[in-house]
């Protein structure tokens, strides 16, 4: 069975800080691990996804296959960063369903 | 990135109604749609997998006859909710994947039943 646990409901930083928000699956097979973020009121959007190893508005995030995690970090946060991060994973290939963990949402402070 | 359309944004129905919900992907051809349920302040649970051309594939606890999936074309999969009540009410959206890109999301259908 696929899961994505995120530890941290909340996640609280000061600007300039880093942030890494966590990211832990279960999945048997070879996972396809994203990451979405969802500012308020707006539709969900792709942030990351491990295969294409990118670097989004400053965010990496690198898939630990030891440790089962996938997690997100940024080096200096921003203030329009605030914003609900949800970890996915799909089982792989174009039709496998994407499970989603239950999200943090992350405010950066003036 | 792909754009993926869902009409209409927002409805209010009355109990025991069925509508209908539209999820489109206006740039890319989707072969699999998957739809998603989420309650406020809460993660998407998803409900089901719709594949073009054959049945939907439901999640555990997921009424099939309750949320009827259709995916008439490599662009259109609909969400029906049948006989509505006032629990159904809730944020239902849905997303489609190209292969090498994505899922994308849609903008969502607030549902409330009255």
């Amino acid at each position: 069975a696929q899961r994505v646990t995120q530890p941290e409901k909340l996640l609280s930083v000061f600007k300039g800080a880093p942030v890494e928000l966590k990211c832990n699956y279960s999945y048997s097979g070879s996972p396809e691990l994203f990451w979405y973020v969802q500012y308020s009121r707006q539709r969900l959007q792709l942030l990351l996804r491990h295969i294409s190893r990118e670097s989004i508005k400053g965010f990496t995030a690198d898939l630990n296959k030891g440790e089962t995690s996938f997690h997100l970090k940024k080096p200096f946060a921003q203030e329009e960063d605030s914003a609900m991060y949800y970890c996915a994973l799909s089982g792989g290939g174009g039709s496998e369903k994407l499970v989603f963990g239950k999200g943090t949402k992350l405010t950066v402070n003036p | 990135g792909a754009v993926v359309s869902q009409h209409p944004s927002w409805v209010i129905c009355k109990s025991g109604t069925s509508v209908k919900i539209e999820c489109r992907s206006l740039d890319f051809q989707a072969t699999t749609m998957f739809w998603y349920r989420q309650f406020p302040k809460q993660s998407l649970m998803l409900m089901a997998t719709s594949n073009e051309g054959s049945k939907a594939t439901y999640e555990q606890g997921v009424e099939k006859d309750k949320f009827l999936i259709n995916h008439a074309s490599l662009t259109l999969s609909t969400l029906t909710v049948t006989s509505a009540h006032p629990e159904d009410s809730s944020f239902y959206i849905c997303s489609a994947r190209d292969l090498g890109q994505g899922p994308f999301f849609g903008q969502g259908t607030r549902l409330t039943v009255v």
